[in-house]
């Protein structure tokens, strides 16, 4: 089993804050993926990152593929009411996808 | 361009039905992908396919659980008898092909088994 381990579970913070979160393995990816779920919806592709050390910038968000890609984070600038969501990284190999726990954001205003 | 459509949304039955969830992956996707969300085991793999044809269903968790994919445009789900453990949001997904690196979620049927 290739388990992909995210961290925080669940975060709560105030608008404009900063924020990271993080997506462990001891496994190696072809790929990382990170999406966003909001309540009965399914998950929305943010980004794939393919080579190790890749950065990633999606305005206010910044991807980062570690450089063994064994893991990767996401950090959030200024975050706003509209980030809120579940934050889950997938991991690819081998033809599979191997998501993470997910990680439950709330950003108050 | 529309996305993946699932359907029926919401379903619920009682323990013993039969259930089939239907799926319509984006034209021109050649992968499918069917997956189960709770909140215990967070979004696990059941089967995926591959032009129509199943390629991995080590992830369905017992023989109660079986998928289709007779065209390119439709796949069905089927739990028979359904139990109050099967329980939990199931997500289709397509993508290009299997080397294809992102996926789309379709917008997922919630199971309730009473």
């Amino acid at each position: 089993t290739q388990l992909l381990e995210q961290s925080p579970q669940f975060l709560s913070i105030q608008e404009g804050e900063n924020l990271t979160v993080y997506c462990n393995s001891s496994s190696v990816f072809s790929s990382l993926q990170w999406y966003r779920q909001e309540p009965g919806e399914g998950p929305v592709l943010l980004v794939t990152v393919v080579t190790g050390g890749e950065v990633k910038k999606l305005k206010r968000l910044t991807f980062q593929f570690g450089d063994a890609r064994k893991d990767s984070s996401l950090h959030i600038t200024a975050a706003q009411p509209g980030d809120t969501g579940l934050y889950l990284c997938a991991g690819y190999n081998f033809n599979k996808f191997y998501f993470g726990s997910g990680t439950k954001l709330n950003v108050k205003p | 361009d529309a996305g993946v459509i699932q359907s029926p949304r919401h379903e619920v039955t009682e323990m013993g039905q039969e259930v089939t969830l239907r799926c319509k992956p984006i034209s021109g996707h050649n992968s499918l992908f069917w997956y189960r969300q709770t909140m215990m085991r967070g979004l696990e793999l059941l089967i995926y396919f591959n032009n129509n044809v199943p390629i991995d269903d080590s992830g369905m968790p017992e023989d109660r659980f079986s998928a289709k994919m007779p065209n390119a445009s439709f796949s069905t789900l089927k739990i028979q008898p359904s139990e109050p453990r099967d329980s939990a949001v199931y997500f289709c997904a397509s993508s290009l092909d299997l080397m294809s690196y992102e996926q789309y979620f379709g917008p997922g049927t919630r199971l309730t088994v009473t």
